[in-house]
């Protein structure tokens, strides 16, 4: 059974950094692709970035390009976001997600972290 | 970027009524084209991906049409655990979007 496991979330201030992960067990899981995906009242679901199998690809959504950083460790089955420069606009429940084979749907998802950027 | 529309953006429906949602891409997407359902306080659960092809584990009840821009999800006889948001999202393209949201109410 797939199980992905996020943490790391908590409330820091505006500016501040914050790392999360995503533990994953029950896959192999250097064969997949993983996404971090975001979600507000007031956005609804936002994708916010995907990284390749073996790291060496990475996307991001124009709102977080230049200040998070998506990566992996593929020897520890463990899926990161860090996130510096964080705003308000940055306060969310953040999701990993597992992408599967072509037209890529998400099959598994974690839990959530929530994020919180308040002073 | 591609934008996905979806409506309504709520509804109410009773239990074994048939409910329609559609989601519109501002582009083709070759039926690049998924549904979830999300539950208060839980995360997304796909439902239909490749425009119509069930989940494993997925009741029949659900199902997904649709080409080119234009897509839907049905949901044949509603059943109390269908209460919840559904959402569309397109991977044809980075970055992945995702639909407004459709909250399905109880009549």
């Amino acid at each position: 059974q797939v199980h992905l496991v996020e943490s790391g979330g908590g409330v820091v201030q505006p500016g501040q950094s914050l790392r999360l992960s995503c533990a994953a067990s029950g896959l192999t899981f250097n064969y997949y692709f993983f996404h971090w995906v975001r979600q507000t009242p007031a956005k609804g679901l936002e994708w916010v970035a995907l990284i390749s199998d073996d790291g060496s690809n990475k996307y991001y959504a124009d709102s977080v390009k230049g200040r998070f950083t998506i990566s992996r460790d593929n020897s520890k089955n463990t899926l990161y976001l860090h996130m510096s420069s964080l705003s308000a606009e940055d306060t969310a429940v953040y999701y990993c997600a597992r992408e599967v084979a072509a037209p890529r749907p998400f099959d598994y998802w974690g839990q959530g972290t929530l994020v919180t950027v308040s002073s | 970027d591609i934008q996905m529309t979806q409506s309504p953006s709520s509804l109410s429906a009773s239990v074994g009524d048939r409910v329609t949602v559609t989601c519109r891409a501002s582009q083709t997407i070759n039926n690049y084209l998924h549904w979830y359902q999300q539950q208060p306080g839980k995360a997304p659960k796909l439902l239909i991906y490749a425009a119509s092809s069930l989940q494993t584990g997925v009741p029949p009840r659900f199902s997904g049409s649709g080409s080119g821009t234009d897509y839907t999800l049905t949901i044949n006889s509603l059943q109390r655990e269908d209460f919840a948001i559904y959402y569309c999202q397109q991977s044809y393209s980075t970055p992945f979007t995702f639909g407004g949201g459709t909250r399905v109410e109880i009549k």
